[in-house]
């Protein structure tokens, strides 16, 4: 079945451009997330959402970042006036959510950017 | 959420079993053992979580000690596209939020 799908694959921008990320998760799976892990780092949380609301925020990096989920599907991520220390690999994951009964996340392949 | 400690690195010969152990000294009873793979480039893959009892599915076992302070998986027979990052994560629940925590994983390289 289809998985979580993002996209672009690969993104390069200018510095102080902005740049929208896309995620389509699971049919039918209420919450989404989002993380990033940049070169030689970690994955890390940047947001959650249950439906279309984001009951935790706490790692967004700064206003620069926010999220955004309409229809209780697709999240669009969007980075404005981009550094060069945004550059990572965005990832989206997707779960059934509380009502499912379980909380498994399923990951997509990523988004690439590259600030220069 | 708990923390967890796992080995950076190790190696398996291919065919052979894998056993990657991860401590979680402080896990509480309402909390579950996650692990999840990256393989390079690719998203985290989800492979098992349990909570007290050993769990068994099509990619691997998990094998959680009587006092939950310690666990292992075990991959029966490795291969080389086994070859990954693997995390161990420790993880409440329900909860206003359900964001996983990754630590730095350990590096299983499946050799030849």
């Amino acid at each position: 079945g289809a998985g979580v799908s993002q996209s672009p694959s690969n993104k390069v921008t200018e510095k102080g451009k902005d740049v929208e990320l896309r995620c389509d998760p699971i049919s039918g799976h209420t919450a989404l997330y989002w993380y990033r892990q940049s070169l030689g780092q970690g994955l890390e949380f940047l947001i959650y959402f249950q439906g279309n609301s984001a009951p935790d925020k706490s790692g967004l990096p700064s206003d620069r970042f926010s999220a955004e989920r309409t229809g209780g599907s697709v999240s669009t991520l969007t980075i404005q006036r981009t550094q060069q220390e945004d550059s990572a690999v965005y990832l989206c994951a997707s779960s059934l959510g509380p009502s499912g009964g379980t909380e498994t996340q399923y990951f997509g392949p990523g988004t690439r950017l590259l600030v220069l | 959420d708990a923390k967890t400690t796992q080995p950076t690195s190790m190696d398996c010969a291919e065919g052979r079993a894998a056993n990657l152990p991860c401590n979680h000294s402080t896990i509480s009873g309402n909390e579950y053992v996650y692990w999840y793979r990256q393989i390079h480039s690719q998203g985290p893959q989800y492979i098992i979580h349990g909570l007290k009892n050993n769990e068994t599915n099509e990619m691997a076992s998990l094998i959680i000690t009587e006092d939950r302070k310690s666990s292992t998986l075990i991959l029966p027979h490795a291969t080389l596209r086994d070859t990954a990052v693997y995390y161990c994560i420790v993880k409440r629940a329900g909860g206003a939020t359900n964001k996983l925590i990754f630590g730095t994983g350990t590096l299983l390289a499946v050799q030849p």
